[in-house]
């Protein structure tokens, strides 16, 4: 099983919800990643976890709070969003050591904050 | 991670080979290259990495210069299905890789 899986992949919410992004893998990999891609631009690296721990954190709004319960799980909790934060969500996993480029991408949550 | 520099858009006819150029000048000497594409809507899919020597897998080939200063992205018989943002990307060379996506390249395979 390669595949990375995220739900859901639509997702509709007005700026005081608050909701969450799933993402499940089944490789074994003890990386998992957070992207954000806005439409037209390059994917954006948001959050890093390794062994289920928080390692990198790149300037993500607080509003954003990620989560890795176990190391197949990957969850990322939405709150007060704007609409700005309107894009295309991407989990990713990988290995830790060995081929560690090589990243597994999910299909992506699509997200529209009105 | 190092930086790398790509042509915005290419074109090329179904059935011939498309040749992707990637510039990579500042690449250390330990530091992979590695190649994803995007399909319109979807996740981004990795095709291909390599260190120093030409690799090849069932997806693509690559080639990159004896100074490691740029490689090449060979599709060999490309489809309408090519049809996408290819990024080349060299990752920090870390226990675990932070990918870094810059603009790519956004090849236009026709009939």
């Amino acid at each position: 099983d390669t595949e990375v899986t995220q739900t859901p992949k639509h997702l509709v919410m007005g700026m005081t919800n608050k909701k969450s992004l799933k993402c499940e893998q089944h490789m074994g990999h003890r990386a998992m990643y957070w992207y954000k891609q806005k439409a037209k631009k390059p994917p954006e690296l948001m959050f890093v976890y390794s062994y289920e721990k928080l390692s990198i954190n790149e300037s993500v709004p607080s509003r954003f709070s990620p989560e890795c319960p176990n190391s197949s799980l990957l969850n990322l909790h939405l709150h007060a969003l704007q609409p700005e934060d309107s894009a295309l969500y991407l989990c990713a996993s990988s290995q830790v050591s060995g081929n560690t480029g090589e990243l597994f991408f999910g299909e992506g949550s699509r997200l529209t904050v009105l | 991670d190092a930086k790398t520099t790509q042509p915005p858009s290419m074109d090329c006819a179904e059935g011939r080979a498309a040749n992707l150029p990637c510039n990579h000048s500042t690449i250390s000497g330990n530091e992979y290259v590695y190649w994803y594409r995007q399909i319109h809507s979807q996740g981004p899919q990795y095709i291909i990495h390599g260190l120093k020597n030409n690799e090849t897998n069932e997806m693509a080939s690559l080639i990159i210069t004896e100074d490691r200063k740029s490689s090449t992205l060979i599709l060999p018989h490309a489809t309408l299905r090519d049809t996408a943002v290819y990024y080349c990307i060299v990752p920090l060379n870390s226990g675990y890789s932070t990918l870094t996506f810059g603009k790519g390249t956004m090849l236009l395979v026709s009939p």
